[in-house]
């Protein structure tokens, strides 16, 4: 969707490291999303929020922490990257329940060495 | 929890129909959905659906049967476009959405 881009697209970066992951959108959807995709997993919600400052853990949540300081705006950071969690990240926004889809950013490939 | 499973990989000739399982473990949900995932690309909304029975939308149908834990896809008049993974995910009443591990489909000439 058009509405939601992701940056960067693409990091590389050594174990240890902080990272953060930004994701915008246009839409003004309440929901936003972080999930993680890996191969024979799936897609897997790390943290997801519901309004603005409020937030709320995921499945595969260790190791994330997120804020949401505008509604436009979801950041992703890692504190300290491990190779564990070298993956694409893919954020999404909606509405809500419902008949309310999920629109996908076009994802980040994050390589922690 | 929840627990979603498909299977892994699927073939399929083009121009045929082919019908991709999802069942899940669940202790609730408002629907299901069906997302397609072309490689390298972000998921895109396929279906939707919140009551038992089939949706149809195009070449593509989905059904759930909440008494049986099941959904499927239906695609039909298969194209080489249409191979990409098919992801079904379960709608906990707009909170979060829990993705199965996906069918990856491979429609051959």
């Amino acid at each position: 969707d058009a509405g939601i881009t992701q940056s960067p697209r693409h990091k590389v970066t050594e174990t240890g490291t902080p990272v953060t992951l930004r994701c915008h959108q246009t839409e003004n959807h309440r929901y936003m999303y972080w999930y993680r995709q890996d191969p024979g997993h799936g897609l897997r919600l790390i943290h997801y929020s519901y309004g603005v400052k409020d937030t709320d853990k995921g499945e595969v949540s260790d190791g994330y922490s997120v804020s949401r300081s505008k509604t436009e705006d979801f950041l992703l950071t890692l504190e300290s990257a491990t190779s564990s969690q070298t993956s694409v990240y893919f954020c999404a926004a909606g509405t809500g329940g419902g008949t309310g889809e999920l629109f996908f950013g076009e994802g980040s490939r994050l390589t922690v060495l | 929890g929840q627990n979603i499973d498909q299977p892994t990989e699927m073939t399929a000739t083009e121009g045929a129909i082919v019908q991709i399982n999802c069942t899940y473990q669940t202790s609730g949900f408002n629907g299901l959905f069906w997302y397609q995932q072309h490689a390298g690309e972000a998921p895109t909304f396929l279906s939707y659906n919140v009551l038992d029975g089939l949706e149809e939308k195009g070449r593509f149908s989905s059904f759930l049967s909440r008494s049986k834990g099941y959904s499927y896809l239906l695609l039909k008049e298969l194209q080489m476009k249409d191979s990409a993974s098919y992801l079904c995910a379960l709608d906990n009443y707009g909170q979060n959405f829990v993705f199965g591990p996906g069918t990856r489909l491979s429609v051959l000439p």
